[in-house]
Order: structure tokens, then C-alpha cells, then sequence
């Protein structure tokens, strides 16, 4: 069964170093997404990317993040300069058409800001 | 602003009990309802959502409007129903999803 991979599953950076985090979406999926969860709290949805360019973000999502999808496959999170409150599980995941459909989540990447 | 509420972080039942995970929603329009599932050490994945208005494992869940509420339910719960689930919303045509803080269930044999 096809799904979506994350990489890596754990990843530690100093404060202020930026960080990549990368997805394999699910080949014939169309649309794709970043969702980060705070430990303890909710999962919150970050960003949206259809058709080359980003459909919606949260307010989350400023200036020291950006989505790109380099290849055609592979759909990367990048931080830039990465703060403490940073340290969160991020999930990407992707639907075949809108949230609305079933979104596919990958299993995750810690990120550990220190 | 859209808003989904789950007020029982956990919740324990025992082998063959009814369960019932509550969902309240806040939001002005119709939003499209659905509940999410991670057990332990795997991904979160659908378990189902209220436009399909199927039966998935056992559970159901019935969009009350007039509650706005999306409580799922298991008439006799199982010792593999033990996870995480959260309730989520998304907007018609929108392309994100709201989650709730979720409830951890835990089936006592």
C-alpha cells in the first residue's frame, strides 16, 4: 500500500541553524501539506501546496518557513532560523484532491531545537 | 472562527463496554467532519467521516447540527481500539484541517 515518508524521523539543531525536512507524498496525489504538533498539544496544520504554490497557511507559517517541491517528488519544510518553540513533531501528508478527501499523513519528524 | 473541542483527554473502558468520544464543533458554516485515528507507534490515518456515513470497525459517528457535535461510537469496544484519536473539521472546499486535542482511549480487558 502506498505512503507518505518522512525523513528523517529525528532531527536535533542548534537555535538559530536552519532545517529541512523532507517528504515523499503519494505518487498520484495532487495536493500536499505540513502539520506540526507541540507535545501535549493539538496538530495543527501549518501550510497547503497545489499546483506549484501554496493554497493556504495558518498563521503559523511566517516568514521563516517555505515549502518547495524541488523534483517533482519530494515536498521539503524549511525553516530558517530555527527557535526553541520550534521543537515539535512535524507531519506531512497528502490527499489524491482537497482535505475534504482523505489526507494521508507520513509518520513524522521530531525536530529538537536545543 | 472554526473550533473543535474534545473535553475528555482520556477516556477507559472495559472489553465490551459501549464507547463514546465526544466532539463538539464551533462554526458558522457546514463544515465536513472526521475522525482521525494513531495507534500506538503508526501514523495517523482516517478512520471515517460523516459525508461517507459508514461503519468502520465498528464505530460510528452521527453529525448533530443542532448539537454540533460528532461523538463517535462502539457499542462493544475491543482491546485493539486502544489509540489516539482526534476529531477534525474542514471547510467546504477549503484545503486544511482543524483538529481537536484528541482522546486517548484505552480498552481495559
Amino acid at each position: 500500500e502506498p505512503e507518505v515518508t518522512q525523513t528523517p524521523s529525528h532531527q536535533v539543531t542548534q537555535m538559530g541553524q536552519e532545517v529541512i525536512l523532507r517528504c515523499v507524498p503519494i505518487s498520484n496525489h495532487l495536493y500536499f501539506y505540513w502539520y506540526r504538533q507541540i507535545l501535549g498539544q493539538k496538530v495543527e496544520f501549518l501550510v497547503s501546496f497545489y499546483n506549484n504554490e501554496i493554497s493556504e497557511k495558518s498563521e503559523i507559517f511566517d516568514d521563516q518557513f517555505s515549502v518547495e517541491r524541488p523534483d517533482g517528488s519530494n515536498f521539503t519544510l524549511k525553516i530558517r532560523s530555527t527557535k526553541l518553540e520550534d521543537s515539535a513533531m512535524y507531519f506531512c501528508a497528502s490527499s489524491e484532491v482537497h482535505a475534504n478527501t482523505e489526507a494521508f499523513f507520513g509518520q513524522g519528524t521530531r525536530l529538537t531545537v536545543v | 472562527a472554526q473550533r473543535v473541542t474534545q473535553p475528555e483527554k482520556l477516556l477507559s473502558v472495559f472489553k465490551g463496554a459501549p464507547v463514546e468520544l465526544k466532539c463538539n464543533y464551533s462554526y458558522s458554516g457546514s463544515p465536513e467532519l472526521f475522525w482521525y485515528v494513531q495507534y500506538s507507534r503508526q501514523r495517523l490515518q482516517l478512520l471515517l467521516r460523516h459525508i461517507s456515513r459508514e461503519s468502520i470497525k465498528g464505530f460510528t459517528a452521527d453529525l448533530n447540527k443542532g448539537e454540533t457535535s460528532f461523538h463517535l461510537k462502539k457499542p462493544f469496544a475491543q482491546e485493539e481500539d486502544s489509540a489516539m484519536y482526534y476529531c477534525a473539521l474542514t471547510l467546504t472546499g477549503a484545503n486544511n484541517l482543524f483538529f481537536g486535542t484528541g482522546t486517548r482511549l484505552t480498552v481495559i480487558p
